[in-house]
């Protein structure tokens, strides 16, 4: 069974700083994708970034950017520049190919703090 | 294009009752996955439906179940509440259910009294 592990369940970090969120996964798939989520105080689950598992370039989207390492089956988030904005609960989820049925597998989740 | 909406917003039932969670999917999204969200298991898979169909079930008891109409709007429906079930409950949509991404709406918050 495929699972996702983060390992930090709180982070702050100043604002303008660089922080990075840590998330494994346990897959004998090869074909996957995965992503991060962020939920605000407001509930709403809102999509930071994807990663496609046979791209080996890394996704990066404005200050959001990931750290996959396929073999070790890490994909860590770095957010640039920390926003007051940014304070939310980040997931990171997974996706098999196989499935074809719509099943994110989410970890624990990290709460991100950032401090003005 | 409108995003995912979910009505209610809130809910108060009491044990024993039954409840129906409405989810209606961004306009052309023909799959729709619902979760649970709660402080002590997290965010998990309840089930996914695509043209009206259920092909894929967490591991949830019969009392959770669901359907998606032809207009691919869903509902699910909890019977006989347990104080159990007070949970987010997040309704995500995507075109076809594959490898792709979900787009969730903005949650039902049930809390059973």
């Amino acid at each position: 069974a495929q699972t996702v592990t983060q390992s930090q369940p709180e982070m702050s970090v100043q604002e303008a700083e660089t922080v990075t969120l840590s998330c494994t996964y346990d897959t004998s798939e090869n074909n996957y994708y995965l992503f991060w989520y962020k939920q605000p105080p407001s509930r709403q689950m809102i999509l930071v970034i994807r990663q496609e598992a046979y791209k080996q370039q890394n996704a990066t989207e404005n200050r959001f950017s990931v750290n996959f390492q396929k073999a070790a089956k890490s994909f860590s988030l770095k957010i640039s520049d920390s926003q007051l904005g940014d304070t939310a609960m980040y997931f990171c989820a997974f996706m098999k190919s196989s499935s074809n049925t719509g099943k994110l597998i989410f970890g624990q989740g990290t709460t991100l703090q950032v401090k003005p | 294009k409108a995003g995912v909406t979910q009505t209610p917003r809130y809910l108060i039932k009491t044990r024993g009752q039954q409840v129906t969670l409405s989810c209606s999917p961004i306009s052309g999204h023909r799959s729709v996955s619902w979760y649970q969200q709660t402080p002590g298991q997290g965010l998990q898979f309840l089930f996914e439906y695509f043209s009206e169909t259920q092909r894929n079930k967490g591991n949830f008891p019969g009392r959770f179940s669901g359907r998606q109409f032809s207009n691919s709007r869903s509902e699910m429906n909890v019977s006989t509440l347990e104080l159990g079930d007070s949970a987010l409950y997040l309704c995500a949509s995507s075109l076809w259910g594959g490898l792709e991404t979900q787009y969730f709406g903005p949650g039902t918050r049930l809390l059973v009294l």
